[in-house]
């Protein structure tokens, strides 16, 4: 256990559909991210939230919508997504925003149908 | 733009073996260079690297960090079934909270 939880570990959703993505983490960290691994590509960050407040958005569409009501929980809402969008969705966690030691969750595999 | 090359992509070895696993990075800021080890899902981390010749080690996994040639390794001796992974490499820059990962090795190691 790395102290991130991430629900649901899988989730299948049509194009249409909304829903959303949790990510809670214990360890008192004040960072937290969003990441996405698809197949055969390398991790890409999506969302930085540094104190509840986002930091960066890495040109991500915005048919993936990040939400962090306090420094424990973040959120990912999505809605129409496409079937590219399938991936592992990885959340992360640290302290200060200091990158060099992640702590990730084990991630939400999503298809989308 | 940002760039982390790892080789090979996939590796097969049996148990007992040595491997080498490569890093190659150009970034314009380099602050530091990361390996994480990714088994079913959750990345965990292994070492970061910040200095030239320095090697860390922990336990059967050690690595090295060339700042000239902008080049990582990271080896793995007498290799166990459960070194079966996906090792990643990361570089940070010094302009802000972003990590530039590679493609990723995919280790087995068979009994």
């Amino acid at each position: 256990e790395t102290g991130v939880t991430q629900t649901p570990r899988h989730l299948v959703m049509g194009m249409t559909n909304k829903k959303s993505l949790k990510c809670e983490q214990h360890l008192g960290h004040n960072a937290m991210y969003w990441y996405k691994q698809s197949a055969k590509k390398p991790l890409e960050l999506m969302f930085v939230y540094n104190f509840k407040e986002q930091t960066e958005n890495n040109s991500v569409p915005s048919r993936f919508s990040p939400e962090c009501p306090n420094s424990s929980h973040l959120f990912l809402h999505l809605h129409t997504l496409q079937p590219e969008d399938s991936a592992l969705y990885l959340c992360a966690s640290s302290q200060g925003g200091a990158v060099e030691k992640l702590f990730f969750g084990s991630g939400t595999q999503l298809s989308v149908l | 733009e940002d760039k982390v090359v790892q080789s090979p992509l996939s590796l097969v070895v049996h148990e007992g073996d040595t491997v080498t696993l490569n890093c190659s990075y150009e970034v314009t800021n380099f602050r530091s260079l990361l390996w994480y080890k990714q088994e079913k899902k959750a990345p965990t981390f292994l070492f970061m690297l910040t200095s030239s010749g320095i090697e860390k080690k922990s336990g059967r996994l050690s690595s090295i960090l060339d700042k000239k040639e902008l080049f990582s390794i990271l080896n793995i001796t007498a290799t166990q079934t459960g070194d079966s992974a996906i090792y990643l490499c990361a570089v940070e820059e010094t302009s802000g909270s972003r990590l530039t990962f590679g493609e990723g090795t995919q280790l087995t190691v068979n009994p």
